[in-house]
């Protein structure tokens, strides 16, 4: 069974600070892994995915993760969080290209003027 | 091009009853997707939809069930509604293969409570 894990349900960041949003992937097969974001109120909305290409994506918003095998990770970050970063954001595995996502729990991303 | 939509946007049941939600998939594709967010919870999969068949299936029982059109959009039933049934429900849509899919666009979802 495949399975992500994102450490920490919160992550505060000042305004112009770094991000780093955490997750861990548990799979048995190569992994699709995804970096999805919701608004309030809103659906989901894709930021990037990994497909088995470059291990290190660039995604929208200035939003990339880093593929890491032996670590079974694909942490988000972004050089300089803005004020419209505020959002929870979803890490999800598949075993193939958007077939069943696998979401987390989600990490609540606060930003601080 | 239209987004997927989803309606109704809120509803209200008890328990015991049963509910039919609709979504509207995008232009040109052919796949349909729901997924169960509790509050709190990462969104779950209830099942996919490829050109009417179900494509898979998620550890839901079966009184939650769907349907896709020959349009391609899709409604999830749900019959005699729990408590824990109380939930944001998403749809999201794509083009697939059957085995495959590109990305997945999703709705705003509908926010089903239980009393």
């Amino acid at each position: 069974a495949q399975s992500v894990t994102q450490l920490g349900s919160h992550v505060s960041v000042s305004e112009g600070a770094l991000v780093l949003l955490r997750c861990n992937y548990s799979s048995s097969v190569p992994p699709y892994l995804f970096w999805y974001v919701q608004y309030p109120n809103q659906g989901l909305q894709l930021l990037l995915k990994y497909t088995s290409a470059a291990t290190l994506v660039k995604g929208i918003n200035g939003f990339e993760a880093e593929f890491k095998k032996s670590e079974t990770s694909f942490h988000l970050t972004k050089p300089s969080a803005h004020m419209s970063d505020a959002a929870e954001y979803f890490c999800a595995v598949s075993r193939t290209s958007f077939q069943k996502l696998v979401f987390g729990t989600g990490t609540r991303l606060l930003v601080s003027p | 091009e239209t987004g997927v939509t989803q309606s109704p946007t809120h509803l209200i049941k008890t328990r015991g009853q049963q509910v039919t939600l609709r979504c509207s998939s995008q232009s040109g594709h052919n796949t349909v997707s729901w997924y169960q967010q509790a509050l709190g919870q990462g969104p779950q999969f209830i099942f996919q939809y490829y050109r009417e068949e179900e494509n898979g299936r998620g550890n839901f029982p079966p009184r939650f069930s769907g349907l896709q059109f020959p349009n391609y959009s899709s409604e999830l039933n749900v019959n005699a509604l729990e408590l824990d049934d109380s939930a944001l429900y998403l749809c999201a849509s794509s083009l697939g293969t059957g085995t495959s899919t590109d990305t997945q666009y999703f709705g705003p979802g509908t926010r089903l409570t239980v009393l």
